[in-house]
């Protein structure tokens, strides 16, 4: 089976703009979570999406948004980036909510 | 909320040692898992293990839960297993990982 996969997996953004990232599970995974990774901060959970719905939520500002489509895949979004935004953002599948699986990242940098 | 502390924070050892990492957690959980962050930033799966003990090649795991801590052995290290290692757990009604900080371990030639 193949992992999950994530695009892009580098970017770079200014201030002020907004930012898409992509998620695609592993094949009949429903559940996926997404996690941001800073020095300051460790790896922090932002939200988890199965079966298309917003299951759970970490505490991150309303800028920070996500959904999934009904293929599983999903997508977050953050909206008037700022510095402190500069992360690597993982993604993360699983059948159940149990044993999770990362996939590559994409690593946010924002200037 | 749960508190995850892994120890130590840091680690060097000579190629061919043998290591034991630590994570202790404040709560019972439901699921723990151990992982492997490699140089390019993803999280390498080792270990899947709420309770018991595992063991895949060099490396084995064991989780008391009872006692609320799960230790990681690593045995006859190679340099390719220098990196950061970190604990994670499931609580309560969240479905979601909970980390450690991590143990950063530097195998030297």
């Amino acid at each position: 089976k193949a992992g999950v996969t994530q695009t892009p997996r580098y970017l770079i953004k200014t201030r002020g703009q907004q930012v898409t990232l992509s998620c695609s599970p592993i094949s009949g995974h429903r559940s996926v979570s997404w996690y941001q990774q800073t020095p300051g901060q460790g790896l922090q959970f932002l939200f988890e999406y199965f079966s298309e719905t917003q299951r759970n939520k970490g505490n991150f500002p309303g800028r920070f948004s996500g959904r999934q489509f009904s293929n599983s895949r999903s997508e977050m979004n953050v909206s008037t980036l700022e510095l402190g935004d500069s992360a690597l953002y993982l993604c993360a599948s699983s059948l159940e909510g149990n044993e999770q699986y990362f996939g590559p990242g994409t690593r946010l940098t924002v200037t | 909320g749960i508190q995850v502390e892994q120890s130590p924070p840091d680690l060097i050892l000579q190629e061919g040692a043998n290591s034991t990492l630590r994570c202790n957690f404040s709560d019972s959980v439901n699921n723990l898992q151990w992982f492997h962050q490699n140089p390019w930033g993803q999280l390498i799966n080792l270990f899947y293990i709420p309770s018991g003990t595992k063991q895949n090649g060099r490396l084995s795991a064991t989780t008391v839960a009872t006692e609320r801590y799960s230790l990681l052995y690593i045995s006859s290290s190679q340099t390719t297993d220098s990196g950061v290692y970190f604990c994670a757990v499931v609580w309560g009604s969240q479905g979601n990982l909970i980390f450690g900080k991590g143990t950063k371990l530097s195998v030297k030639p």
